[in-house]
């Protein structure tokens, strides 16, 4: 059984920057064809696609936020990481993970998600 | 960027109703076109990939078709489990995008 879980902070204040791991189970990022993505949805609108890492470490990012986004891979303890440099309280989302499979070419499955408030 | 444009952005349906949603693409994205099931709190979940094809597990009543620019998502039957917003994805770019999400709500 396949399982990714976002974790990170709940609150970050304007500027700063915003770490989000998240971990998974059941499959290995040294895999061919695999990858993790991450999205966002801020509260009443629609699902976004923020970046796609691959086990060849292959990185996309959305070019609208790739300025400020960072992912990276730890194959070892199963983990990949988001950075997002410079928050704004319009970023305030929940944020996802995901399994893509580079040969359906879909995400499957996601992570619950993880809500980012950003406030002074 | 492609863009992917969703109609309707809701809809009121009940239970029995038949309930199709439509996905355009601003260029041919021949099939790579996905769509997902997402409810609130919850993770999204795949039902149809590569336009038309139903994910494992996913039932029956939800079927996709279309392929290009146009595409179409089809729950035949409505059920009370089938209430949520379902939302199209392209993988034809590698810049990954969706559409704008359909909310299916109670009559």
């Amino acid at each position: 059984q396949i399982t990714l879980k976002e974790s990170g902070p709940t609150l970050v204040k304007p500027t700063q920057t915003l770490t989000l791991t998240c971990t998974f189970s059941g499959f290995s990022l040294s895999t061919s064809g695999v990858g993790v993505g991450w999205f966002r949805q801020p509260p009443g609108k629609a699902l976004e696609w923020l970046a796609l890492i691959f086990w060849n470490d292959d990185k996309w990012y959305s070019p609208s936020l790739k300025s400020r986004l960072a992912v990276t891979k730890d194959t070892s303890k199963n983990q990949v990481v988001l950075t997002m440099t410079n928050m704004d309280p319009v970023d305030t989302a929940t944020y996802s993970c995901a399994q893509y499979s580079h040969f359906h070419k879909w995400f499957d499955p996601w992570g619950q998600g993880s809500l980012v408030t950003v406030s002074s | 960027d492609i863009q992917m444009t969703q109609s309707p952005s809701s809809l009121s349906a009940s239970v029995g109703d038949r309930v199709t949603i439509t996905c355009r693409a601003s260029q041919s994205i021949s099939s790579y076109l996905n769509w997902y099931q997402h409810k609130t709190g919850k993770a999204p979940r795949l039902l149809i990939y590569g336009a038309s094809s139903l994910q494992s597990g996913v039932p029956s009543r939800f079927s996709g078709s279309g392929s290009g620019t146009d595409f179409t998502l089809t729950i035949n039957s409505l059920t009370p489990e089938d209430f949520a917003t379902y939302y199209c994805q392209q993988s034809f770019s590698m810049y990954l995008t969706f559409g704008g999400g359909t909310k299916v709500e109670i009559k």
